[in-house]
Order: C-alpha cells, then sequence, then structure tokens
C-alpha cells in the first residue's frame, strides 16, 4: 500500500479563492482526519470521520471550512473563502479503527497570498 | 475537560544524555496515551502506545495514572533523535494532542 496519499504537495493562491485539498486514505481503514499544523499553534486535529461518517469537527475553525468524505476512499477540506491566516501545512492521517495508530499522509503546504 | 500538556515547547540535550519529554494528561476515566514524533522534512508517525508497554528506538513511557503522566524517556539521546513529539490522548471519542515538544540534540 502506497500509504496515505495526499494532493496537492503544495498549493499557493490568492485570498478569496476556493481551496481544495484531497486525501485517500490507506484502503481498509475505517477512520480519516484531517490536522493542520502551524508554527504559532502546532498541530491541531480539525475533523475526523468514522465509517466516512463525521464524528468531531470541533476543531474546524469556522463556516469557511468544510470537510467529506463521500466514500472510503476519499476526503476533502475545503477552504471557501480562504484567508491568509490559513496558511499552514493540512494533515491527512487514516487508521484501521478509531483508536487505532494513525498513518499520515505528506501533507499539503497551503500558502494564501 | 480532557486536556494534554506539554509544558517543554523547546527541549535541549547534548548526545549521551538521558531525556525526558513531560506529557500530563487530564482524563477521568482510562486513557488511551500515544507518542507520536516528526522528523524533519518527513510524516508524523507512531513512535509508541502504553498499551503495548514497548521500546521504540530505545524510548519508553509508562503510564502513570496516580500523576496522570506519561512522560517519554531515552537513557542516551542520539542525535538523530532530534524531532518533534507530540503526547496524544484518546477517551470519550476524542483526540487530543499536546502542544509537542522540540528535541534537539546536539553533538
Amino acid at each position: 500500500d502506497a500509504g496515505v496519499i495526499q494532493s496537492p504537495r503544495h498549493e499557493v493562491t490568492e485570498m478569496g479563492q476556493e481551496v481544495t485539498l484531497r486525501c485517500k486514505p490507506i484502503s481498509g481503514h475505517n477512520s480519516l482526519f484531517w490536522y493542520r499544523q502551524t508554527m504559532m499553534r502546532g498541530l491541531e486535529l480539525l475533523i475526523y470521520f468514522n465509517n466516512n461518517v463525521p464524528i468531531d469537527d470541533s476543531g474546524m475553525p469556522e463556516d469557511r471550512f468544510s470537510a467529506k468524505m463521500p466514500n472510503a476512499s476519499f476526503s476533502t477540506l475545503k477552504i471557501q473563502p480562504s484567508e491568509p491566516r490559513d496558511s499552514a501545512v493540512y494533515f491527512c492521517a487514516s487508521s484501521f479503527v478509531v483508536n487505532q495508530p494513525q498513518h499520515f499522509g505528506d501533507g499539503t503546504r497551503l500558502s494564501i497570498l | 475537560a480532557q486536556r494534554v500538556t506539554q509544558p517543554e515547547k523547546l527541549l535541549s540535550v547534548f548526545k549521551g544524555a538521558p531525556v525526558e519529554l513531560k506529557c500530563n494528561y487530564s482524563y477521568s476515566g482510562s486513557p488511551e496515551l500515544f507518542w507520536y514524533v516528526q522528523y524533519s522534512r518527513q510524516r508524523l508517525q507512531l513512535l509508541l502506545r502504553h498499551i503495548s508497554r514497548e521500546s521504540i528506538k530505545g524510548f519508553t513511557a509508562d503510564l502513570n495514572k496516580g500523576e496522570t503522566s506519561f512522560h517519554l524517556k531515552k537513557p542516551f539521546a542520539q542525535e538523530e533523535d532530534s524531532a518533534m513529539y507530540y503526547c496524544v490522548l484518546w477517551g470519550a471519542g476524542k483526540l487530543i494532542f499536546g502542544q509537542g515538544t522540540e528535541l534537539s540534540v546536539k553533538p
């Protein structure tokens, strides 16, 4: 298995634009997590899914952020409209069950100008 | 409320010195605790979890329920241990990350 796959690896866009980050979890994993990492705030859990259902989205910063998991092999994190303070590295991770060790993707480095 | 506290943002030691990365948690039930590590320019990865009670790369961590701690220890630090370390608690459907401690091992 190639592990958790995230795309794009880097994204640079102007503020106000819509940004969509993508994640393909490891096949057979039932839980998927989205994180944001910044120097100021460290690593933050944004949302996680179990069996494609959002379980805890209390970490989603505001309504501009939304996440979906239409099927077991794909998830998106969308920011609309984007702002410079959204600049961060966004990680996706998956695990077989929710309290098992997570496997992380390489992350998407997002820069909002 | 559940909380994970890593009091040190940065820990700097010399090669060969013992190292202890502190982690304290607040949780009323029986938590599951993990340590994750992120080496420079690499993915975050699991280092160890308390229920397996194993030693990975020379690191150990013991869950102390009385002190609500899960400190990560290594008797002799190596330069390749330099990384960001996160203490993570899972309990009651919540996953809580500590703020992370950057370990710098100097030659």
